[in-house]
């Protein structure tokens, strides 16, 4: 088992361009989302799926699309990238039951991105 | 969701039991104290869940006061490996969305 994949691990992206984070887990897990964490900060939630094609907003989901067409893979599209969107983005999975109830998730590695 | 506080930091010495605090005077009745722990650059990492009894796994032991307004997380013989930021998460048992609310947390340095 590979668990969590999240690449790149690591990005620069000008201000205004676009570019798609991946994430990928092979464990049939139903649940899967999106967290960033700025320096200093705990993780603020972006987007969840409960499912393949049932995704929803987090805390913080303005400047980001997400979509979820098969249960391994959840990408996250940064539309039009901002220096406020530098962070480190983390991927996580989890079985419904379990992610519903709090626990027994998966982190990816994360992918460190900068805007300039 | 009820607020945390944790101390910023703590300091433990490799082999001693690590006692880490949480305070959530506000919990209300259907909200567990979960805890989470996040190793340098490393995604988080799911420690223990309790609700009003104290529980205790392979990793370790969470306490809860009577009153559920606080509760401590030990680490019974703590390691360099152990040495990492631990947050404690209050919420309700169940959350459709799976959210969790981090704060800050508590970073824990195990020094030798």
């Amino acid at each position: 088992n590979a668990g969590v994949t999240q690449t790149p691990k690591f990005q620069v992206l000008k201000t205004g361009q676009s570019m798609t984070l991946q994430c990928a887990q092979d464990m049939n897990h139903e649940y899967m989302s999106w967290y960033r964490q700025d320096p200093g900060m705990g993780l603020r939630l972006i987007h969840y799926s409960v499912g393949a094609g049932i995704t929803d907003q987090g805390e913080v989901p303005n400047g980001y699309n997400v979509s979820r067409s098969t249960t391994e893979d959840f990408p996250l599209r940064l539309l039009s990238a901002a220096p406020s969107q530098t962070s480190v983005y983390f991927c996580a999975s989890s079985y419904f039951l379990q992610a519903a109830g709090g626990y027994g998730y998966t982190f990816g590695s994360g992918t460190r991105l900068t805007v300039v | 969701d009820a607020k945390t506080t944790q101390p910023p930091s703590m300091d433990c010495a490799e082999g001693r039991a690590a006692n880490l605090p949480c305070n959530h005077s506000t919990i209300s009745g259907n909200e567990y104290v979960y805890w989470y722990r996040q190793i340098h650059s490393q995604g988080p990492q799911y420690i223990i869940h309790g609700l009003k009894n104290n529980e205790t796994n392979e990793m370790a032991s969470l306490i809860i006061t009577e009153d559920r307004k606080s509760s401590t997380l030990i680490l019974p013989h703590a390691t360099l490996r152990d040495t990492a930021v631990y947050y404690c998460i209050v919420r309700a048992s169940y959350n459709q969305g799976g959210k969790l609310i981090f704060g800050q947390g508590t970073e824990l340095s195990v020094k030798p």
